[in-house]
This record gives C-alpha cells, sequence and structure tokens, in this order.
C-alpha cells in the first residue's frame, strides 16, 4: 500500500492557461474521487470514478473541467481557461468497496495558484 | 442538501487534556454515514473516525471517541489524552446511504492546537 499520490504538488500558472493534475491511486482501488478545497472551508465534491466510468459529476464541475480515468488506472484532472477563482488545493481519493466498510485514501493534493 | 456545520474555527488544548470539537448536520435521511478527518500540515486528509447512523453506540478508537446524538443531528468528537501531534484541522463529514450517494458533505473545520 504506497498510498494515494497527486501529482505536482504545486502548480502556478497565468490566467486563461490549461493546467492538469494527475492522481495515482491505490492498486486495487476501483473507486476515485476528485474534490477541491479552497481556503478556509473544507473539501467539496467534484467528481466520481468507478473503475474508467464517471459516474458522478458536481455542479462545481463547469465545462472548463474536465477528468478521466483511462483504464481504470490513474485519473487526470484538466482545467481549461483558469480563472482566479479556480485556485484552490485539488484533492484525490481513492476507496475499494461502497458501504459501510468503505475507507477513503485522500492524497496530499495539488495546490493551484492561478495569477 | 445536506450541510455540515462546524462551529468552532478553533480550538486549544493542554497536552494531556481532554478536548471536544462540535459538528451539527442536516439531513431528511435516516441512513448515513458520519466522519471525522484529521488534515495536518501535511494536507493529506486521515480517517480518524466513523459512525454508522443506524448504530446506536457511539464509536471509539483508542483516544478518539463521538458523541453521536440522532435526534439533535449532533456529532461532537473527544480526543483524551491530548497529544502533540494531534494537532492539525479537523473536518467533520456526512455521506448519505442511498444509492448514488457517493459524495462527502465536509464542514468548515476545527483548527485545534495541542500547548505543551
Amino acid at each position: 500500500d504506497t498510498g494515494v499520490s497527486q501529482d505536482p504538488r504545486h502548480k502556478i500558472t497565468k490566467r486563461g492557461q490549461n493546467v492538469t493534475f494527475r492522481c495515482d491511486p491505490i492498486s486495487e482501488h476501483n473507486r476515485l474521487y476528485w474534490y477541491r478545497q479552497t481556503l478556509g472551508q473544507g473539501p467539496e465534491f467534484l467528481t466520481y470514478f468507478q473503475n474508467e466510468a464517471q459516474l458522478e459529476k458536481s455542479r462545481l464541475l463547469s465545462d472548463r473541467f474536465s477528468a478521466e480515468r483511462p483504464k481504470g488506472s490513474f485519473s487526470t484532472l484538466e482545467i481549461q481557461r483558469t480563472e482566479q477563482g479556480d485556485s484552490a488545493m485539488y484533492l484525490c481519493a481513492s476507496s475499494r468497496n461502497r458501504g459501510v466498510n468503505e475507507k477513503l485514501f485522500f492524497g496530499s493534493g495539488t495546490q493551484l495558484s492561478v495569477l | 442538501a445536506q450541510t455540515v456545520t462546524q462551529s468552532q474555527p478553533e480550538m486549544s488544548v493542554q497536552e494531556a487534556e481532554t478536548v471536544t470539537l462540535s459538528c451539527t448536520y442536516d439531513t431528511s435521511e435516516s441512513d448515513y454515514y458520519l466522519f471525522w478527518y484529521k488534515q495536518p500540515p501535511s494536507r493529506q486528509m486521515i480517517l480518524v473516525i466513523r459512525q454508522e447512523a443506524y448504530k446506536q453506540q457511539n464509536a471509539t478508537e483508542n483516544r478518539f471517541s463521538v458523541n453521536f446524538q440522532k435526534a439533535a443531528k449532533s456529532f461532537s468528537l473527544k480526543i483524551s489524552d491530548s497529544q502533540l501531534g494531534d494537532a492539525a484541522m479537523y473536518f467533520c463529514a456526512y455521506r448519505g446511504d442511498q444509492t448514488g450517494a457517493n459524495n462527502l458533505f465536509f464542514g468548515t473545520g476545527t483548527r485545534l492546537t495541542v500547548i505543551p
């Protein structure tokens, strides 16, 4: 169990640029989540994958955001035409199964700063 | 929509003492799960304790225990024998048990300082 890893740890970009983040979940975990956390707030749900299928998207996920999980392994989150309001920490989490025994394992996040 | 409220932005406790962090939530569901997560400066959210709403018995995990009051929609976390390593942000979270309820709703967090 090597944990959930996210890359990069920090990203600074200029407004209008595109950025892509990567999440590598724990290898046998079929469920993967993306959350966004702004300063002084708790994480907010963005989207959820079961294997390669994106099964749920939050209204927070505007059309500038796209997430993929090819082959049900790693996932990417892309933000196009970044805005200053996109500045936040983007957290990825994975789990093996749902229900009473589901336990989410979180990565350390990617901190995005849009100048 | 479900909401989770943490009314204590900051709390402090002397090392070895006990502290209680408060959390209330709003839901119309009867079955759900409640969680406390710890977020240290490393930023990684770590599950501290979990409570199933259908269980009347309060969950405990070593020095951590909860006071779950379903009727009052209250879910407080008690940390006994506080240690320096307990210093972190603590988030209360809710998840429904309905099909399709895949996301956690988090509160705004309580920053806990442990005083040596």
